[in-house]
This record gives C-alpha cells, structure tokens and sequence, in this order.
C-alpha cells in the first residue's frame, strides 16, 4: 500500500520568511496530492491540491510542485505570517472513486513575528 | 450550513463500555470516511464507505464497526473500549465528480477512555 513520507516534522520560520515542506509517496499508481492544514483543535482543511498531470499549482502565497519521477511533491508558503502557523499534512491517493488519502506525519510551523 | 457534522464533540468513557459516534454530511457526497488521529497528530485511515459499500478496511480491531444507513450517514460503534482508543475521530466525506476527491472533514469527536 501507499506510505507517505513528510519532512520536517517541525520548522520555525520568521515572519516574512518563506517555508517548505517536502513529501516522498511510495506508491506509483498514486495520482492526487492535496495538502491539508490543521490549526489547534480544529478539523485539517484542504488549502491546495495537484494531481499527477500538473507539475506545479499556485495559489496567492501557497504553491505545491509534484515531480512525479522522483516520487515527490513540496509545498511553498512565501512571506509567512503568524496565522499561517498550524500544523500542515500532506497525503496521496490513487484517484478513484472511494480511495482514501494517506496522509503524512504533519509538519508543525510556527511563524514568529 | 454544517457540511460534517459529528456528535458528540467529546466522549469520556470507562474502559470496557460501547459507544458509538455519528456523522452527517449534507454536501451528497458518495464516499464517507472514519479517519483516527493520535497523541501525535498522526491522521490514520479506519473506514470509507462509497454508495453504501465498505470498500476500504484497514487493519483495525473488529471492535470497531462502522455503519451506514444511507448514503448522508457514517456511524462509528466502538465495542469493549481500550485506553489506546483515546484519539480524535474525524468523519469526512468526498465525491469524485464535483469536489475533485478531496474529502471534508468534521469537527472530530474526542473520545477519552479512563
């Protein structure tokens, strides 16, 4: 089955700052990477997702890469602001219908101002 | 409007009692999922239902039962509870055709087991 492998599992970053979180996935046959971000005590949201087709996904401050030979995707948080702080999982899945997201470990980041 | 929801919000109970959690989803969506976080924050896997059918079951004990009366509703029963049951229990739902797959989650149950 799939394994999802998540780096760092903490960052302290500045405001400002960019921040970078990487994810290796194990399974070949995996086609759509979302990324969550969960803050204390509340439900993991889904901030951005890219699928195997794409090899980079922007949106405003947020970007995710995928590079599906290496078996690899990154998300990208340019100037970080102290909301951004939260804990942030990526996951993979084989896209079809019912197949349930493997997610990484979660990174933790905390933004200081 | 609630997309997830989940009751009841907390749980504490003693070891060796059943209990069980319930999930809604008003979003008609086709596939529900039980997901378990730890301690750790680790986001595991239980269960997903699509159209009413179980179609994933991870390796969990089998005194966890999830059951689906329709296709807006994921129960969670839980059998003999252990102290290693204490987690935070997310339902999620998704659909492939509309939200490209990405599931919804709920505001989780924090079930504690004393």
């Amino acid at each position: 089955g799939e394994n999802v492998e998540q780096h760092p599992s903490t960052l302290s970053v500045q405001e400002g700052d960019s921040a970078v979180i990487k994810c290796t996935y194990s399974d070949s046959a995996s086609n759509y990477f979302p990324w969550y971000k969960q803050e204390l005590g509340k439900r993991p949201q889904l901030i951005i997702d890219i699928r195997s087709n794409v090899g980079e996904k922007k949106d405003q401050r947020i970007a995710v890469t995928l590079n599906k030979t290496a078996k690899h995707f990154s998300l990208h948080i340019t100037e970080t602001q102290p909301e951004d702080s939260a804990v942030y999982f990526c996951a993979a899945a084989a896209h079809q219908a019912g197949t349930a997201l493997i997610f990484g470990k979660g990174t933790t980041l905390s933004v200081s101002s | 409007d609630t997309a997830v929801s989940q009751t009841p919000k907390y749980l504490v109970t003693q070891m060796g009692n059943d209990k069980s959690i319930k999930c809604e989803q008003n979003l008609g969506h086709d596939t529900m999922y039980w997901y378990k976080q730890d301690s750790k924050k680790f986001l595991k896997i239980m269960f997903s239902y699509n159209n009413k059918e179980l179609i994933i079951n991870e390796t969990v004990p089998n005194r966890f039962s999830p059951k689906s009366p329709d296709k807006a509703h994921l129960n969670l029963h839980i059998n003999s509870l252990e102290l290693g049951d204490s987690a935070v229990y997310f339902c999620a739902s998704s659909q492939e055709r509309t939200s490209g797959g990405a599931p919804f989650f709920g505001p989780g149950t924090r079930l504690t087991v004393l």
